[in-house]
């Protein structure tokens, strides 16, 4: 069993839609949890980091983070096409972005 | 800033053939990565370098090897490719300053034949 479960897709709505995205983990010492996009033949980019449980808006991208369940999400608010793209989590035992262990990434599509 | 860089774009190799993956940054960053990328199983950490002269393994370190000589550059040489290393390939960097960040290079797409 892998670390961190995503759940793969596709996954395709329409435009508007509020999108919502899962990880689940195994290993509790997991402590800081991050989003990134990642575009076609692109490499991957930051949209969010946290390390606390709870939730963290930016814009219309909001990350929830439950460390009881071991359980993180993210929330797409009013998605748009350009938000077409492959969404993955990751997560780290020690503070920042160093060591990383990613899920295996939700393959969304926003339809206009 | 270029950013991150990363060349060739794509490699086909023979089996047994070596090669090394270049990659290079211009943002003065302290950590360097290397990850593979595989259907269904996300990004792997190969190997991390914490400043120049400095490397170690990641989650899937056999068959790779890294050498860290300069801050800008982190090459990953694959010294007898195997079809198990067809892949793309991500070199990554962060800043001690801001460890939230850490920059993906474009990816180098590798086939082994």
């Amino acid at each position: 069993q892998k670390e961190v479960e995503q759940d793969p897709g596709p996954l395709s709505v329409p435009e508007g839609a509020i999108v919502s995205l899962n990880c689940t983990y195994s290993n509790s010492a997991f402590q800081y949890f991050m989003w990134y996009r990642q575009y076609s033949r692109k490499g991957p980019e930051l949209l969010m980091y946290t390390y606390s449980s709870g939730n963290k808006e930016d814009g219309r991208f909001t990350a929830q983070v439950d460390k009881s369940s071991k359980y993180i999400s993210l929330f797409i608010r009013d998605s748009q096409p350009s938000d077409s793209a492959t969404y993955l989590c990751a997560m780290s035992f020690i503070q920042g972005a160093q060591k990383l262990v990613f899920g295996q990434g939700t393959r969304l599509t926003i339809n206009p | 800033n270029a950013g991150v860089t990363q060349t060739p774009k794509f490699q086909v190799l023979k089996t047994g053939q070596s090669m090394t993956l270049q990659c290079a940054q211009d943002m003065n960053h302290e950590y360097m990565s290397w990850y593979r990328q595989d259907p269904g199983m996300g990004l792997r950490l190969i190997h991390y370098s914490v400043g120049a002269g400095i490397t170690d393994q990641g989650e899937v370190p056999n068959g790779y090897n890294v050498s860290r000589s300069t801050t800008e550059d982190f090459p990953l040489r694959l010294l007898s490719a195997a079809p198990s290393q067809t892949s793309v390939y991500f070199c990554a960097s962060l800043s001690q300053g801001n460890q939230e960040t850490q920059y993906f290079g474009p990816g180098t797409r590798l086939l082994v034949l």
